[in-house]
């Protein structure tokens, strides 16, 4: 069976600290698809990052970076600076080649102040 | 249009009756999958289409729910004899391409979804 967990339900900073959101994930295939996406209170889901499971590289866009650990099976995501504007929902989520859809976490509520 | 439409954006109807939700995928979209997202939820998977057929409806929550793609197109879920558990926002995504192994590259675009309220 394939598994997303958030653990974090909401998470509340003061703008400008760094914010980590946790993913843990369960599949078993051995080539699998992990995913970040952002729901802002407009509702729009928005794409944030895709990553194979065959490449363990972390990756930084800007105030942004993931860390992908196959070892933990964990996919986090890092705000680094959090703004008032980042403040949303985020999903991790996860697809696995055997199954055709893709299974969501039940998201973490990010809430920046100012 | 340029991202995926989803109509109505709210509505609100009378247990018992049936409701039809609309999704419009990005034009070219091959792949189309409809989600559920009840308040506080995560995203519930609902059903999956490869064109016109859907390969994957092990989300659908009860035989009131069901779902039709027409022209590898416009989908549209329908849900008959709505209960109050049936509120949610109702999400559908589209993708260039099913996600297959070692090619996908193509994210999941999403529609702004259907607000369903059941009084």
């Amino acid at each position: 069976a394939q598994k997303v967990t958030q653990a974090q339900t909401e998470i509340s900073v003061v703008e400008k600290e760094d914010v980590t959101l946790d993913c843990v994930y369960e599949t078993r295939d051995t080539t699998y698809y992990l995913f970040w996406y952002k729901q802002p209170p407009s509702g729009e889901l928005v794409f944030l990052i895709r990553r194979n499971s065959f490449d363990e590289q972390n990756e930084i866009s800007g105030r942004y970076s993931w860390n992908f650990q196959k070892s933990t099976s964990s996919f986090n995501f890092t705000i680094t600076a959090s703004q008032v504007v980042d403040s949303a929902v985020y999903f991790c989520a996860l697809y696995g080649g055997s199954q055709g859809n893709l299974i969501f976490g039940k998201g973490t509520k990010l809430s920046v102040k100012p | 249009g340029a991202g995926v439409s989803q109509s109505p954006s709210n509505k609100v109807t009378e247990k018992g009756k049936d409701v039809e939700l609309r999704c419009d995928p990005i034009s070219g979209h091959t792949a189309l999958y409809w989600y559920r997202q009840s308040l506080g939820q995560g995203l519930e998977f609902l059903i999956y289409f490869q064109g016109n057929s859907a390969p994957d409806k092990s989300g659908l929550p009860s035989d009131r729910f069901s779902a039709e793609r027409t022209g590898g197109s416009v989908s549209t879920l329908t849900i008959q004899r709505t209960q109050q558990e049936d509120s949610a926002v109702y999400l559908c995504a589209s993708s260039s391409r099913r996600p297959e192994f070692g090619s996908y590259n193509s994210p999941l675009h999403f529609g702004n979804g259907t607000r369903l309220t059941v009084t």
